[in-house]
């Protein structure tokens, strides 16, 4: 089946360094991904939505400046989280349709700055 | 507002059948996703509903009234394995989903 591949797993960066998350869809092409935040206990929040070829459209609330979104390729999408601080700390969640009927998440990334 | 409720944590024992109910409430409609998420992974598809009714999938069904923007997600022949956390998400009449806080399911043997 269609599999998204979202690397790495986990990371640990020191604060005010970039982190960089790459998203791919494996099989199928994807012109739109999504990307989730995710704090302990709490539900998945839409950050972005990645679009190939242009612009991502960002949440409220969101800083576009911070969370750096590229959708160079029909499969790859990126996220760069800019100048991270320990408060940017959290589970990072990718996933792109297939159809509207089925949204395929990757793995997740758990980022802990220190 | 759009909102998304279901239950904070719930209890089951191993062997038996649960069901976890979602209500919501949305700016339009276009389907009702359940997602199972184990802890520190991602969510994994569990099921779709767009018309009102049960849709079965081996141990797991998901059921759907549109007119009472309510869901359950039914799990039965429970094993230790289910014990994850249930989401609920609606998604509204941009394609955005909306999602629940999700309910944590526990397992005893």
């Amino acid at each position: 089946g269609a599999v998204v591949s979202q690397h790495p797993s986990r990371v640990i960066c020191k604060s005010g360094t970039s982190v960089k998350i790459e998203c791919r869809s494996l099989d199928f092409q994807a012109t739109t991904m999504f990307w989730y935040r995710q704090f302990p206990k709490q539900s998945l929040m839409l950050m972005a939505t990645s679009n190939e070829g242009s612009k991502a459209t960002y949440e409220q609330g969101v800083e576009k400046d911070k969370f750096l979104i590229n959708h160079a390729s029909l499969t790859l999408s990126t996220l760069t989280v800019t100048s991270a601080h320990p408060e940017d700390s959290s589970f990072y969640i990718c996933s792109a349709p297939l159809r509207d009927t089925e949204a395929f998440f990757g793995q997740g990334t758990r980022l802990t700055v220190v | 507002g759009q909102n998304i409720d279901q239950p904070t944590e719930m209890t089951a024992t191993e062997g038996a059948i649960v069901q976890i109910n979602c209500t919501y409430q949305t700016s339009g409609f276009n389907g009702l996703f359940w997602y199972q998420q184990h802890a520190g992974e991602a969510p994994t598809f569990l099921s779709y509903n767009v018309l009102d009714g049960l849709e079965e999938k081996g141990r797991f069904s998901s059921f759907l009234s549109r007119s009472k923007g309510y869901s359950y997600l039914l799990l039965k022949e429970l094993q230790m394995k289910d014990s994850a956390s249930y989401l609920c998400a609606a998604m509204d009449s941009n394609y955005q989903l909306i999602w629940g806080a999700g309910t944590k399911l526990i397992i005893k043997p």
